[in-house]
């Protein structure tokens, strides 16, 4: 499995768009990139997933340079309900694999 | 409710208890991953199973911890001798395997079961 490497943490402010930045130096030819957010006493929740160029879906956008070495999640116009820990996870589900998360981006957003 | 379902959402033991935590996953789903959380970590992968086969489980992990999908549908974890150190939550996903060599496997989590060992 590929690892990865985000900031442990980053502040915003309402209103803003905030981009969370993955390396994956090692990504497969086949891996994706799965993005996860997780609020306190919750599970992860998926949010966006891409194999390369740009994905954008109702709750955020994925670039994937050509090299697939690094990705960005990017959310629009954050408010205080994205604040939450987000997980950068490459690599994951095949036949004989299992998805490892890190310990993700802890993102506050401030008023 | 079509989500994954744990029960119980708490549960509070004794040292030296054991304890069993049970997981209804998404109905179509064939893959089902146990995760344990403590705060401040990501989800650390404890086993997963591919419909009632256990195909791996985490060398972290002690003799104490066991889990069960019989039927390929819901799953239990059940933890004996329970120890201070295992307080946690403990997180239960499931997912649609991926065809062939395709890595683009999405999980859906449930709310997890918090446990507290005194």
């Amino acid at each position: 499995l590929a690892k990865t490497t985000q900031p442990i943490s980053m502040d915003s402010y309402e209103g803003q768009e905030v981009n969370i930045t993955c390396s994956h130096n090692n990504i497969a030819t086949n891996d994706y990139i799965t993005w996860y957010q997780q609020f306190p006493s919750q599970g992860p929740r998926f949010i966006i997933q891409g194999y390369k160029t740009k994905v954008t879906n109702e709750v955020a956008s994925l670039f994937i340079p050509a090299d697939r070495k690094s990705s960005t999640l990017s959310l629009p116009r954050v408010s205080l309900s994205d604040t939450a820990v987000y997980y950068c996870l490459v690599g994951v589900g095949s036949s004989a694999s299992k998805i490892i998360f890190g310990s993700g981006t802890r993102l506050s957003i401030r008023p | 409710d079509t989500g994954v379902s744990q029960n119980p959402r708490h549960k509070i033991t004794k040292r030296g208890q054991n304890v069993t935590f049970r997981c209804d996953p998404i109905s179509e789903h064939n893959r089902l991953y146990w995760y344990r959380q403590t705060l401040g970590q990501g989800p650390e992968f404890l086993t997963y199973f591919q419909n009632e086969a256990q195909l791996e489980k985490s060398r972290l992990l002690s003799d104490r911890f066991s889990a069960e999908r019989p039927k390929g549908s819901f799953s239990t974890l059940e933890i004996q001798r329970t120890e201070q150190g295992d307080s946690a939550m403990y997180l239960c996903a499931s997912s649609l395997a991926p065809r062939g060599s395709g890595t683009n496997e999405k999980l859906f989590f449930g709310s997890g079961t918090q446990l507290s060992v005194l």
